[in-house]
């Protein structure tokens, strides 16, 4: 089945650590994203690419850093600069044509607890 | 950039049909309303979009109202499982803000035996 594989899915920290999260989709779509929630909170943009080797930051983009080597993966590093890291990091994905609706595949989600 | 209003807080017996209304009314003839849902620690989940006309499929409808102001999602035999956070986005076509859907705070519907 096709779909969107985030890990981990519980991942705890201290402070001062860097994190990465993966994300990986086999969907064969061109556009990924990460966006963040907070408890009782809609879901902030992070980071978006289009295409393999490129992305663009989103509304929350300080303190974190992502990359796009492969079109399937789009991995999110939580450097010790983000100075509030612990929430829920979803992941989305979503073909990248260039009219007509946009509807995202998200996956199930990573918590990142800060201890 | 919130540019819905929805209700923070629905119920609906199991059953029966659940009607999240949506308000848009600075929407653009460009834009799409999207639904999305998301179950609790879960990732959100495509329901359904339309543009102008009302949409149907397996999940549920969706009602626009001709000028377009405000919406409708209409589950029309809601159970147990069809409780979540209901997110209503408007976003313009492809070409512009690609992938950035607003998500707001939604309306969370409580299902109820």
């Amino acid at each position: 089945d096709g779909g969107i594989t985030q890990s981990p899915k519980y991942l705890f920290r201290k402070e001062g650590q860097n994190v990465t999260l993966s994300c990986e989709q086999n969907l064969n779509h061109d556009a990924m994203y990460w966006y963040r929630q907070d408890p009782g909170q809609g879901l902030r943009l992070i980071y978006y690419s289009q295409i393999v080797n490129d992305f663009q930051k989103g509304d929350i983009a300080e303190g974190y850093s992502v990359s796009r080597e492969k079109k399937e993966s789009f991995p999110l590093t939580v450097t010790s600069a983000q100075k509030n890291p612990t929430a829920f990091y979803l992941c989305a994905s979503t073909y990248q044509a260039t009219t007509g609706a946009n509807v995202l595949t998200f996956g199930a989600g990573s918590r990142l607890t800060v201890l | 950039d919130a540019k819905t209003t929805q209700p923070p807080s629905m119920d609906c017996a199991e059953g029966r049909a659940a009607n999240l209304p949506c308000n848009h009314s600075t929407i653009s003839g460009n834009e799409y309303v999207y639904w999305y849902r998301q179950i609790h620690s879960q990732g959100p989940q495509y329901i359904i979009h339309g543009l102008k006309n009302n949409e149907t499929n397996e999940m549920a409808s969706l009602i626009i109202t001709e000028d377009r102001k405000s919406s409708t999602l209409i589950l029309p035999h809601a159970t147990l499982r069809d409780t979540a956070v209901y997110y209503c986005i408007v976003s313009p076509q492809r070409g512009s803000t690609l992938g950035r859907l607003y998500f707001g705070r939604g309306t969370q519907l409580t299902v109820w035996p």
